[in-house]
């Protein structure tokens, strides 16, 4: 079945920094990828889609300036979380759409201090 | 607007109890449905998808159209069953598909 790995799996940034995650899928190309975002014991919300060799199409009220979305090729899309704040502290899931169907990676817990 | 709504945040049955998560939704179109399960430390994964009308790990989902509703049942619950469930509505944003869940549901199985 298709695989979508991100990494890092899990990091802790300061307050100011910024924070790059990975987004891949492992044997299949992926035109479309999806960042998500989960607060705990919530629901997750998509963010962006993700559009191979096209900007992101941000959702409303997602700081596309804030979370930076690039999707260089057809098996990576990376999020760049910038001047990341404590309130940033999340996990992040990214998902990737294959015959139809979307793959999910297994997340990134984002702790800002 | 596309809405999806789970109203049970936690669900919890003994084994061998019948099980129904309840989700309701809201689309202006004709919607494309989704169950998906997310169990301890794992990724989520779909577990079902209303076009497909398969069984799934015993579990099955109708979709009614008129109640707007795509319950999942399964007739006897399983330990291994204890997981987070998310229904999801397939929609198209600006870019293409997209996937709107609901808040999720929490079956917990007891023995």
């Amino acid at each position: 079945g298709a695989v979508v790995s991100q990494h890092p799996s899990w990091v802790i940034c300061k307050s100011g920094t910024s924070v790059k995650i990975e987004c891949r899928s492992l044997d299949f190309q992926a035109t479309t990828m999806f960042w998500y975002r989960q607060f705990p014991k919530q629901s997750l919300m998509l963010m962006a889609t993700s559009n191979e060799g096209s900007k992101a199409t941000y959702e409303q009220g997602v700081e596309k300036d804030k979370f930076l979305i690039n999707h260089a090729s057809l098996t990576l899309s990376t999020l760049t979380v910038t001047s990341a704040h404590p309130e940033d502290s999340s996990f992040y899931i990214c998902s990737a759409t294959s015959q139809f169907e979307q793959y999910f990676g297994p997340g990134t817990r984002l702790t800002v201090t | 607007a596309q809405r999806v709504t789970q109203p049970e945040k936690l669900l919890s049955v003994f084994k061998g109890a019948p099980v129904e998560l309840k989700c309701n939704y809201s689309y202006s179109g004709s919607p494309e449905l989704f169950w998906y399960v997310q169990y301890s430390r794992q990724r989520l994964q779909l577990l079902l998808r209303h076009i497909s009308r398969e069984s799934i790990k015993g579990f099955t989902a109708d979709l009614n159209k008129g109640e707007t509703s795509f319950h999942l049942k399964k007739p006897f619950a399983q330990e291994e069953d204890s997981a987070m469930y998310y229904c999801a509505l397939s929609g198209l944003n600006n870019a293409g598909n997209m996937l709107t869940f609901g808040g999720g549901t929490r079956l917990m199985v007891k023995p």
